[in-house]
């Protein structure tokens, strides 16, 4: 199956501070989601992105679809952001009709922002 | 904004005991799925399911799972005689288009406890 790779494994930040988030994958994707999970487990949608770059606030991302790579930014951190950020990716469906919407995750990176 | 539900938050049960997990998805939803993830552990994907049916599972849903949608609304998981190894957080997500070119929203999950 489609491997997903994210770095760094964790990430220490002071309040303010810019980070970059990286998740390769192995093969072509349809579908490619960042999450944020919270301290309470949730996971939360940060952005759909298969291709193209998109921002909403103080995060953006970019994924780059030919080169198997998507990389998440976030701009002057706050501590609300810390969490583990996953990326997701999905396959597309074959002729015989697997892979129906099935996301694939990545390790997850472990943000901490300190005040 | 439409979200997806889940209930409970939180159910401990004894080993070798049935539990039903509940769902709530976006009423105008059309694909389904489960997930989970154990502790520390990045999210795995359970189920994915269609027209009353399942498309895809993966080779840890078992004969010990099922699902269903007993009722237009509702989307459950069943695990019919628990495993210490089935102590996990379940996530169900829904998206309104299939193959993998759709945003999947997840639910707050089901964490999972068993004893």
């Amino acid at each position: 199956g489609i491997q997903v790779e994210q770095s760094p494994p964790d990430l220490i930040l002071q309040e303010g501070a810019n980070s970059t988030l990286r998740c390769n994958f192995s093969d072509s994707v349809n579908n490619l989601q960042w999450f944020h999970q919270n301290p309470w487990g949730q996971l939360i949608n940060l952005f759909y992105i298969p291709s193209g770059t998109k921002q909403n606030g103080r995060l953006s991302a970019t994924t780059v679809a030919t080169e198997r790579y998507s990389l998440l930014y976030i701009s002057s951190s706050q501590t609300t952001d810390s969490g583990v950020y996953f990326c997701a990716v999905g396959k597309p469906a074959n002729a015989g009709g697997t892979s129906y919407g099935k996301l694939t995750f990545g390790q997850g990176t472990i943000l901490t922002v300190h005040p | 904004e439409p979200e997806v539900t889940q209930t409970p938050s939180h159910q401990v049960t004894q080993m070798g005991q049935e539990v039903i997990l509940r769902c709530v998805p976006i009423s105008n939803h059309l694909y389904f799925y489960w997930y989970r993830q154990i502790l520390g552990q990045k999210v795995e994907f359970l189920v994915s399911f269609y027209n009353n049916e399942i498309s895809e599972k993966s080779e840890i849903f078992d004969d010990q799972f099922s699902v269903e949608r007993p009722d237009g609304s509702n989307f459950t998981l069943k695990i019919r005689s628990t495993k210490l190894e089935d102590s996990a957080m379940y996530f169900c997500a829904s998206s309104e288009a299939p193959t993998s070119t759709d945003t999947q929203y997840f639910g707050p999950g089901t964490r999972l406890t068993v004893l």
